[in-house]
């Protein structure tokens, strides 16, 4: 089955405690891509890779990290993670931008 | 950098009538534009999108279209169900950078 994955799909976590989400898709997709969903803002984009060892930064990078060693893989790495990246996180898989993009199921992380 | 302004942020509708949500963008390049439906405790999903060059797109009940010159485009829903109660994202893009989303619509149609 054509699928986007993330783990863990619910996280919470304490302030300065590093932590990584996974993204893994399965469709050969070459874009992959990081949103952060805030009521009221939408979806806003993190980060974003054109392809293998390619990423560039979305609207809001600050305080988010990604790679892309591998086709399939897309992990966001928090480094010191702070109460306002609270939210819920998408990762998102596309042949290309100008494609349909498939979300995976969202990560709610809390930051206490 | 693209910046998308959505309206009306909420939009309630009786079943049957017609839906409309407004989107304007700022990047004249811009040359993407995909409408996206996100369920209640569920992921975003692609219903319907539009190229440049061309002005309207419809799919069954679902339509979308584009202004160029004003740098506007809006999806139009017919004979609205209780299922298409959801949020609606519209977004736009360049084609070889980022994809800008709206802010959403919540739109509830009420049987």
């Amino acid at each position: 089955e054509a699928q986007v994955t993330q783990n863990p799909r619910y996280l919470i976590t304490v302030t300065g405690k590093k932590l990584t989400v996974t993204c893994s898709q399965n469709m050969n997709h070459e874009y992959m891509s990081w949103y952060r969903q805030d009521p009221g803002l939408g979806l806003r984009q993190i980060y974003y890779s054109m392809n293998v060892e390619v990423t560039d930064k979305g609207d809001v990078p600050e305080g988010y990290k990604v790679s892309r060693k591998e086709k399939r893989n897309f992990p966001l790495i928090l480094e010191s993670p702070s109460p306002n990246q609270t939210s819920l996180y998408f990762c998102a898989s596309s042949l290309g931008l100008v494609n349909e993009q498939f979300f995976g199921p969202g990560t709610r992380l809390t930051v206490l | 950098g693209e910046n998308v302004e959505q309206h009306p942020s909420t939009l309630s509708v009786q079943e049957g009538d017609s839906a409309v949500i407004k989107c304007t963008y700022s990047d004249s390049a811009s040359n993407y534009f995909p409408w996206y439906k996100q369920e209640l405790g569920k992921r975003p999903q692609l219903i319907i999108d539009i190229r440049s060059n061309v002005g309207e797109k419809k799919d069954q009940r679902i339509a979308v279209t584009l202004n160029k010159t004003a740098k506007h485009f809006s999806l139009h829903i017919t004979e609205t169900q209780p299922e298409d109660s959801a949020v609606y994202f519209c977004a736009a893009s360049k084609g070889f950078q980022k994809l800008v989303f709206g802010t959403g619509t919540r739109l509830l149609v009420s049987p």
